[in-house]
């Protein structure tokens, strides 16, 4: 079965503390992993999408990589504003169709 | 601002009621998804239409249907509601909706069933 684990469940970083958050993923043919982050009381908004294994994309203080079976998001010096809750994605087919999987999320808390 | 219009932001109703949420797509996409978010089960896909026709579905219970109308906007009815269906409903966009490409997602509508 299709699965998408996310850890830790929640942070708590002091401003400039440095972290990476993990989606640990099984799936059968992966079509793409994606990052989300989500502030409370709105919709999820995207980051990043990486497709293959040791691809790297990065965008202000966060970096997210993948390899055969997780995708990390790194998150560099990070500001009081960096706090949402991270949501990563996979993408799979059912059938003739392509739909997103969500993980549970990550939700990041930064301390100034 | 996703672009991705969803009315009402909020709905109270009762149990055994029916509600319809109601989302316009950015403009130019043709695709729309809508997913349901509770604090137990996380963000769960529902069902996607795509230019008026309905292209995949997901944990979408029997009570609920939804439709895309030739305008692109869409609906999703929910009917003899239970306790348990109180969430966060999030409409999505995208291009094409063929995958690998990123969806906007609008603000949600927050239903409570009392």
């Amino acid at each position: 079965e299709d699965q998408v684990t996310q850890s830790p469940e929640a942070l708590r970083l002091q401003e400039g503390e440095s972290s990476s958050l993990n989606c640990s993923y099984t799936v059968s043919g992966l079509r793409g992993l994606f990052w989300y982050r989500q502030d409370p009381g709105k919709g999820p908004e995207f980051l990043f999408t990486l497709y293959s294994a040791g691809e790297e994309k990065e965008k202000e203080r966060l970096k997210a990589t993948l390899t055969k079976k997780e995708s990390f998001l790194h998150i560099t010096a990070p500001k009081p504003e960096d706090s949402a809750t991270y949501l990563c994605a996979v993408q799979i087919t059912r059938g003739s169709a392509r739909q997103l999987t969500f993980g549970s999320g990550t939700q990041l808390t930064v301390l100034p | 601002d996703s672009g991705v219009t969803q009315t009402p932001k909020h709905l109270i109703t009762a149990t055994g009621q029916r509600v319809t949420l109601r989302c316009s797509p950015r403009s130019g996409d043709l695709s729309v998804y809508w997913y349901q978010q509770s604090l137990d089960q996380g963000l769960q896909f529902l069902i996607q239409y795509y230019n008026g026709e309905e292209r995949a579905k997901g944990n979408i219970l029997e009570r609920f249907s939804a439709q895309q109308f030739p305008d692109l906007h869409s609906e999703l009815n929910l009917s003899s509601l239970e306790l348990g269906d109180s969430a966060l409903y999030f409409c999505a966009s995208s291009t094409t909706g063929t995958g690998g490409e990123k969806l906007f997602f609008g603000s949600g509508t927050q239903l409570s069933v009392l």
